[in-house]
């Protein structure tokens, strides 16, 4: 069956300007969970997302936003880029609330210059 | 606030040897562990875990042991093979269904 796909895989933005990356998870997979990788600080949570209800979220600025689908897609938002949200974004998928195993996503390359 | 870490940014390993991957956590709230495993331009991919009410799991080359008093987990790879030269990342979660990451230790196997 098909993998968590992100689109897209690389985007380069200018600071100011505002970003929405997508997420499609597993199928039948509810939860979706967001992540941003930087170099040194591993994969920091950002928010997660079930039954199209933010059920958590890390700790990041209102910038960064979501929501869910009801087909569990997902779009991540991130208003008035700086250049420290130059990261690698990652999406997980799993089928309940319970990440025992999160299936994830390649990932968008986001480069704020 | 880094309640996972792993204190090992980098590991090097002889191709045949074991790798060991150690990881330290300071939550007890934490009630399942798993191991991740990334190569450059691709999500990471589970690897194994393990539940708080075990102290080992098996899967293969790759098992994992919890030490619940020192709040501490390892992860071992017997035989190493070129394949497994990666970026390892340790994971925990709670209650709260978010997953807490390490910063990854880059493993590289030599032949």
């Amino acid at each position: 069956k098909a993998g968590v796909t992100q689109t897209p895989r690389y985007l380069i933005k200018t600071r100011g300007q505002q970003v929405t990356l997508s997420c499609s998870p597993i199928s039948g997979h509810r939860s979706v969970s967001w992540y941003q990788q930087t170099p040194g600080q591993g994969l920091q949570f950002l928010f997660e997302y079930f039954s199209e209800t933010q059920r958590n979220k890390g700790n990041f600025p209102g910038r960064f936003s979501g929501r869910q689908f009801s087909n569990s897609r997902s779009e991540m938002n991130v208003s008035t880029l700086e250049l420290g949200d130059s990261a690698l974004y990652l999406c997980a998928s799993s089928l309940n609330r319970l990440n025992t195993e999160a299936f994830f996503g390649q990932g968008t390359r986001l480069t704020v210059v | 606030d880094q309640q996972v870490k792993q204190n090992s940014p980098s590991l090097s390993v002889q191709e045949g040897r074991i790798s060991i991957l150690n990881c330290d956590y300071t939550n007890s709230m934490f009630d399942y562990f798993l191991w991740y495993k990334k190569y450059p331009a691709e999500g990471p991919t589970f690897l194994i875990s393990i539940s708080s009410i075990k102290d080992k799991n098996e899967d293969g080359r790759f098992t994992v042991f919890l030490n619940k008093s020192a709040k501490h987990l390892s992860l071992h790879i017997v035989p190493s093979q070129p394949g497994d030269s990666a970026v390892y990342f340790c994971a925990a979660s709670a209650t709260d269904y978010k997953l807490s990451f390490g910063a990854g230790t880059t493993v590289t196997v030599r032949a």
